[in-house]
């Protein structure tokens, strides 16, 4: 059970624009910056967003990072088949004292 | 540009000692603000943070493994390490080495360790 929600499935076809969606509680993403990360298949996660709504260097800017209260969510438009992979969400809670993660999002694109 | 990269044996008996290094190029471990972690993945499963240590030496481990984590460094060599005690098969996971903590910015490729007799 993750301290961040995700949906475990998500997908769509070329060219269309998908969002996952990252739901929280106040003494997580209500009080710090939320990151997301992309898992290609077989590989090492990749830092795609980060403190909410900032892309590194290289992330194409398909994708985007928006944050409200306790949810945030990654959006991916013009849907490539090379973005089928899993996303992960993640930041600090106050509580727990630690870095959490969503549960992962497996992205599929038909 | 950023590299690390972990190693250290793939196997480890039960009750023994899991031990890993990370080699970071690129940067220095020592210098700057930064913090260098530790993060598990169960196989099919998702993410799970382990601890950091930061270029100061300071150390911060998950509450749920602090008992049997070790964090070190080794800055004369660019390198930190993962001791983890009294290892389970519930151990069994691909480790990846990063630097950064929330956010992890630059992440090794990761090794299986696998725990079995």
């Amino acid at each position: 059970q993750s301290v961040l929600t995700q949906p475990p499935s998500a997908s769509g076809t070329p060219g269309q624009r998908v969002t996952i969606s990252c739901s929280g509680s106040n003494s997580n993403i209500g009080r710090n910056a939320v990151n997301w990360y992309q898992q290609l298949p077989g590989t090492a996660p990749k830092r795609l967003i980060y403190d909410n709504t900032q892309r590194p260097s290289g992330v194409p800017d398909r994708f985007s990072g928006s944050k409200s209260g306790t949810s945030a969510s990654l959006a991916i438009s013009g849907l490539e088949s090379e973005d089928e992979a899993d996303y992960y969400c993640s930041t600090w809670d106050d509580s727990l004292n630690v870095v959490v993660f969503g549960g992962g999002t497996k992205l599929t694109v038909l | 540009q950023v590299q690390l990269q972990e190693s250290g044996p793939g196997l480890v008996k039960p009750s023994q000692t899991l031990s890993l290094t990370c080699t970071v190029s690129g940067d220095s471990i020592s210098t700057g603000l930064y913090y260098w972690s530790w993060i598990r993945q169960h196989p099919g499963k998702g993410l799970e943070w382990i601890g950091y240590i930061s270029n100061s030496g300071h150390t911060y481990y998950n509450p749920s493994l602090k008992s049997r984590i070790t964090i070190s460094a080794d800055t004369s060599k660019n390198q930190f390490s993962l001791r983890l005690n009294s290892v389970t098969a519930a151990d069994t996971a691909v480790y990846y080495c990063a630097k950064g903590y929330n956010p992890l910015d630059y992440w090794g490729r990761g090794t299986l360790v696998t725990v079995s007799s």
